[in-house]
């Protein structure tokens, strides 16, 4: 069984560029979640798909989007990246939207 | 508001010296707390789900334990290879299926 897998792996970006990440999801999960980790802080949610939808969003600006795919993958969007968006971006999927999430290697964005 | 408080930051133990990490939380009602592991550089890892108040589980060196306002995870004679951040979250009922999670305990194993 493949588990969550993440590309790219590291990316360097310039002020004001855009970005996207990508995720495959846990074969038989239904629920991708995308957080964000500064380094030495805990992961901070940013936003939660379900079937394709939308399922909840933190407390991130709208230039952070999203996309699920229906066989359950998912991209992250940034557009007009700061550099307090340097970062590790991590994907999680879940069976069900309750259920435990697994987490992927991550993408380390570094933004210059 | 939630809030995920977890001590010590950072943990040395000689290899068999047990000890355990504690995370505080305060949320106005729990779906569950799950433990993970994190190696540098990596994902966190899962470990446990907690959902009530006096519910234990254990995978070989550790045990996890959950009451109404904080979980221990005890790890017992530990190894070098147990060296990591341990990062404790919460999924609140009231707010999505989120986790909200602490800044974790830095834990170094030493020979």
């Amino acid at each position: 069984e493949t588990g969550v897998t993440q590309s790219p792996t590291h990316l360097i970006k310039t002020r004001g560029q855009q970005v996207t990440l990508r995720c495959s999801s846990q074969s038989g999960h239904n629920t991708v979640s995308w957080y964000q980790q500064a380094l030495g802080q805990g992961p901070q949610f940013i936003f939660q798909y379900y079937r394709e939808e939308e399922n909840g969003r933190g407390n991130f600006p709208p230039r952070f989007s999203g996309l699920q795919f229906p066989n359950y993958s998912s991209e992250l969007n940034v557009n007009a990246l700061e550099l307090d968006d340097s970062a590790l971006y991590l994907c999680a999927s879940s069976k069900d939207r309750t259920y435990e999430q697994y987490f992927g290697p991550g993408t380390r964005l570094t933004v210059t | 508001e939630d809030q995920v408080t977890q001590s010590p930051e950072a943990l040395r133990l000689q290899e068999g010296e047990s000890s355990s990490l504690n995370c505080s939380y305060t949320v106005s009602g729990l779906r569950g707390l799950f433990w993970y592991r994190q190696d540098p550089g990596k994902g966190p890892e899962f470990l446990f789900t907690l959902y009530s108040a006096g519910e234990e589980k254990e995978k070989e060196r550790l045990k996890a334990t959950l009451t109404k306002k904080e979980s221990f995870l005890h790890i017992t004679a530990p190894k070098p290879e147990d060296s990591a951040t341990y990062l404790c979250a919460v999924q609140p009922l009231n707010s999505g299926y989120a986790l909200n999670f602490g800044k974790g305990t830095s834990l170094l194993v030493t020979p």
